[in-house]
């Protein structure tokens, strides 16, 4: 059984500029959700997606979106960047939307905005 | 407003002793509750996980207690190995507003194990 793999491993991005980011979710495993970790602090919800449909979302701006394809792997997109999104980004992914559930994370994203 | 919290930044337990990582909550709604562990540049490691109807479960080493009246969780590591040496978060999903299966994870606590 393979598990969540996230790519790429490091990102330096320029203010204004846009990112993409990809997950691969668990075999098995048909919702995937999106976190951001701010240097010692936890994870922050984005958003989540069940169905290639998002599922919920936190307390994140709209340049923050996000896909899922029909394999279950997922991107989440960052446009007009800034200073403060530097950050890891982790994707998890889980069976089911809907109920108590354990997520499964992978190494995550560090992305560095100068 | 922070849902869930861990007040202690970190933990430093002699190998062999007990851990005992703490966290509390806010939100009643909270039904479902877990610990990961985190090693530098590597995502969180699922540890173990609780129910609310539940008030303790335990796998190896690991044990989860769960306090719903005081809103608090701790996890209990007997005993400590050098390998646990990590950031543990604790994290809770659930509630009428809460879309899905979406975690709310507190700060993290960073345990330190001594050979």
């Amino acid at each position: 059984e393979t598990g969540v793999t996230q790519s790429p491993t490091h990102l330096i991005k320029t203010r204004g500029q846009q990112v993409t980011l990809r997950c691969s979710s668990q075999s098995g495993h048909n919702t995937v959700s999106w976190y951001q970790q701010a240097l010692g602090q936890g994870p922050q919800f984005i958003f989540q997606y069940y169905r290639e449909e998002e599922n919920g979302r936190g307390n994140f701006p709209p340049r923050f979106s996000g896909l899922q394809f029909p394999n279950y792997s997922s991107e989440l997109n960052v446009n007009a960047l800034e200073l403060d999104d530097s950050a890891l980004y982790l994707c998890a992914s889980s069976r089911k939307a809907g109920v108590p559930n354990t997520q499964y994370f992978g190494p995550g994203t560090r992305l560095t905005v100068l | 407003d922070q849902q869930v919290k861990q007040n202690s930044p970190s933990l430093s337990v002699q190998e062999g002793r007990i851990s005992i990582l703490n966290c509390d909550y806010t939100n009643s709604m909270f039904d479902y509750f877990l610990w990961y562990k985190k090693y530098p540049a590597e995502g969180p490691t699922f540890l173990i996980s609780i129910s609310s109807i539940k008030d303790k479960n335990e796998d190896g080493r690991f044990t989860v207690f769960l306090n719903k009246s005081a809103k608090h969780l701790s996890l209990h590591i007997v005993p400590s190995q050098p390998g646990d040496s990590a950031v543990y978060f604790c994290a809770a999903s659930g509630g009428l507003y809460n879309a899905g299966n979406m975690l709310t994870f507190g700060g993290g606590t960073r345990l330190m194990v001594k050979p």
